[in-house]
């Protein structure tokens, strides 16, 4: 069974960078993972950000972009406003047929 | 618009039945593969279940795998989770959600606001 590991919290100022990460346990982490991002705020559905890898949907802001970093996905949030203060969760597709969701990290702005 | 709105959550006791449903509208339903992900209240979500748009190709999360099913009716624009032999670790809010347009099951794009299933004696 894979796991997917993120930070558990990361917290950033507004105005700055923070990159989050997605590990997987089978190991490094490759296009053919299809990586997608998720944003979750309280009481509400998640929210898509990132798909297969790098693909910001259509209302996914700029300051959002996805990509692979040693060997992980990563998430990196460029510009930070209030409003991204959230759980992320990344999304990985395993070997075979099974998706495995990350454990999330919840990003603070402070 | 897109629309995913679920319903059939409720109680149910251990080793009970539920059917979830989602109707979907806004899109050409049969061309997209459709999801169903559960979470358990500040936990993060699980993936469940995969159906493609024809419902020819279904793939399950090891958890699940024997004791729940999804299927389709593109005729109605519906979505299906049968749930049987039910346990206190099924217990989450269920969410249907729908893929990229032209993608292959590893996406989801769209999702609805959930219905909650409990599990209890």
């Amino acid at each position: 069974q894979t796991v997917v590991t993120q930070e558990p919290s990361l917290t950033v100022s507004p105005g700055g960078t923070v990159i989050l990460t997605c590990a997987s346990s089978t190991g490094a982490v490759t296009r053919g993972y299809y990586p997608n991002w998720f944003q979750q705020k309280p009481g509400q559905a998640p929210r898509a950000l990132i798909y297969s890898t790098d693909n910001r949907h259509s209302w996914t802001p700029a300051r959002f972009s996805g990509s692979l970093l040693g060997g992980k996905a990563a998430l990196t949030l460029s510009g930070v406003q209030p409003e991204d203060e959230a759980e992320y969760f990344c999304l990985l597709s395993s070997a075979g047929d099974q998706l495995v969701f990350g454990g999330g990290t919840r990003l603070t702005v402070l | 618009e897109v629309q995913l709105v679920e319903s059939g959550g409720g109680a149910v006791q251990p080793g009970g039945s539920l059917r979830l449903s989602c109707v979907a509208s806004g899109f050409p339903f049969s061309s997209h593969w459709m999801h169903w992900v559960r979470q358990v209240p500040g936990k993060g979500p699980v993936w469940v279940s995969r159906v493609n748009g024809d419902g020819s190709s279904t793939n399950y999360a090891d958890s699940v795998k024997g004791r729940f099913a999804i299927s389709r009716d593109n005729i109605k624009n519906t979505l299906y989770l049968q749930m049987n032999s039910l346990r206190a670790e099924d217990t989450a809010v269920y969410y249907c959600a729908r893929d990229l347009t032209g993608g292959s099951g590893h996406h989801f794009v769209f999702w609805g606001q959930g219905t909650l299933v409990t599990v209890s004696s």
